[in-house]
């Protein structure tokens, strides 16, 4: 079975600060793919990043970014120059081939102005 | 539609009663999912589709939960003989595919049982 581990239940940062959250997994699989998911007060899941876990080059979103390690089996999150609205809980999430997606309990994230 | 859209928003039910959840996915998505979030956790897998098919439901926690897709699009989450542990947000998604298109959630119904 898959496991997904976030061992930082609340973090917080300054705005315009970084901030990374922290996301470990277990599998035995070789190919999966690796997920970041924002939660705000309205409930909807939003995609963030993603990662193949056949590619070795970190996947990057305009302020957001990941450091993969896959033999460590690690995939935290770096948000550069918070803004107010990344406020959220997030989740990280594994997926491989023909299964479903399994989240992490999240982390509260709190920008500070 | 634009988004998957899940009806009712909240929905409050005394314990022992029925409840269906309605998930509307994006059209023409293949893939539909159910998840059950907790307070304060992550969402957890409850079951599956692909079109009508039920390919996966060993999420479902109880005979208690039953979830269909009769013609392949809308889907119906019911939990009969509600629970004070049924309380919870329950969340829908669907992908174009099973592959490793991403997922698209909608807002969830958030169930109180009283």
């Amino acid at each position: 079975a898959q496991t997904v581990t976030q061992s930082q239940p609340e973090m917080s940062v300054q705005e315009a600060e970084t901030v990374t959250l922290s996301c470990t997994y277990d599998t035995s699989e070789s190919n999966y793919y690796l997920f970041w998911y924002k939660q705000p007060p309205s409930r909807q899941m939003i995609l963030v990043i993603r990662q193949e876990a056949y590619k070795q080059q970190n996947a990057t979103e305009n302020r957001f970014s990941v450091n993969f390690q896959k033999a460590a089996k690690s995939f935290s999150l770096k948000i550069s120059d918070s803004q107010l609205g990344d406020t959220a809980m997030y989740f990280c999430a594994f997926m491989r081939a023909g299964s479903d997606m399994r989240f992490g309990a999240g982390t509260r994230l709190t920008v500070k102005p | 539609g634009a988004g998957v859209s899940q009806s009712p928003r909240y929905k409050v039910a005394k314990r022992g009663q029925d409840v269906a959840l309605r998930c509307d996915p994006i059209s023409g998505h293949v893939s539909l999912f159910w998840y059950q979030q907790a307070l304060g956790q992550g969402p957890e897998f409850l079951t599956y589709f692909q079109n009508e098919a039920q390919l996966d439901k060993s999420g479902l926690p109880s005979d208690r939960f039953f979830a269909e897709r009769p013609e392949g699009s809308v889907s119906t989450l019911k939990i009969q003989r509600t629970q004070q542990e049924d309380s919870a947000v329950y969340l829908c998604a669907s992908s174009l595919d099973r592959g490793w298109e991403k997922l698209f959630f909608g807002s969830g119904t958030q169930l109180s049982v009283l």
